[in-house]
């Protein structure tokens, strides 16, 4: 049963424009989200993340918006670079007794054509 | 700074075989984790060290050992490789708690398990 979803496997978009990445959560438990990217042959490297007290944060091109009504997320990157190619992964925390737990989504491929 | 350094990058071994994943970091972090990818999933939380001394579980521990060396190292020991264990591991730490804040990964080690 996946907590974190990322419906779409991959998206193309054009240098220059606003490329909006999607994830939809079921546990409502979650408080913090993260995204972070990955290029081939390398580890996911952190790009912004947003608690659930909040419904926006920005950090440059990067944009994440949470509607928790909604149980959504989404990355909005603008305006898109070919450099941002990469597959990029939505993860959310939650509390597990004393500790806590990150849960990952299965990732989207961004792919931005110059 | 090297970061968060996987050994080996690439390793392919028998069913019943055992063998070691060395991590170690140079960025003073408290916290160490080790986690598995597979094809079209996200990453899945193998075992964590919130500090040098401790361990604990995470989503998918079972065939699995850890050490926490000392504060720099987290090694992960398969005992008698299965096929299911093929999977790219990646190596992660974090300053205070990597579930709200930025993890740093490693390159990953991909392994086969034939």
């Amino acid at each position: 049963d996946q907590q974190v979803k990322q419906n779409s496997p991959s998206l193309s978009v054009q240098e220059g424009r606003i490329s909006i990445l999607n994830c939809d959560y079921t546990n409502s438990m979650f408080d913090y989200f993260l995204w972070y990217k990955k290029y081939p042959a390398e580890g996911p490297t952190f790009l912004i993340s947003i608690s659930s007290i909040k419904d926006k944060n920005e950090d440059g091109r990067f944009t994440v918006f949470l509607n928790k009504s909604a149980k959504h997320l989404s990355l909005h990157i603008v305006p898109s670079q070919p450099g941002d190619s990469a597959v990029y992964f939505c993860a959310a925390s939650s509390r597990r007794g004393s500790a806590r737990q990150l849960t990952f989504g299965s990732g989207t491929q961004l792919t931005v054509l110059p | 700074n090297a970061g968060v350094t996987q050994t080996p990058k690439f390793q392919v071994l028998k069913t019943g075989q055992s063998m070691t994943l060395q991590c170690a970091q140079d960025m003073n972090h408290n916290s160490m984790y080790w986690y598995r990818q597979d094809p079209g999933m996200g990453l899945r939380l193998i075992y964590y060290s919130a500090s040098e001394g401790t361990t604990d579980k995470g989503e998918v521990p079972n065939g699995y050992n850890v050490s926490r060396l000392n504060k720099r190292e987290f090694s992960l020991r398969l005992e008698s490789a299965a096929p299911s264990q093929t999977s790219v591991y990646f190596c992660a730490s974090s300053e205070g708690q990597g579930w709200i804040n930025e993890q740093f990964f490693g390159p990953g080690t991909r392994l086969t398990v034939l």
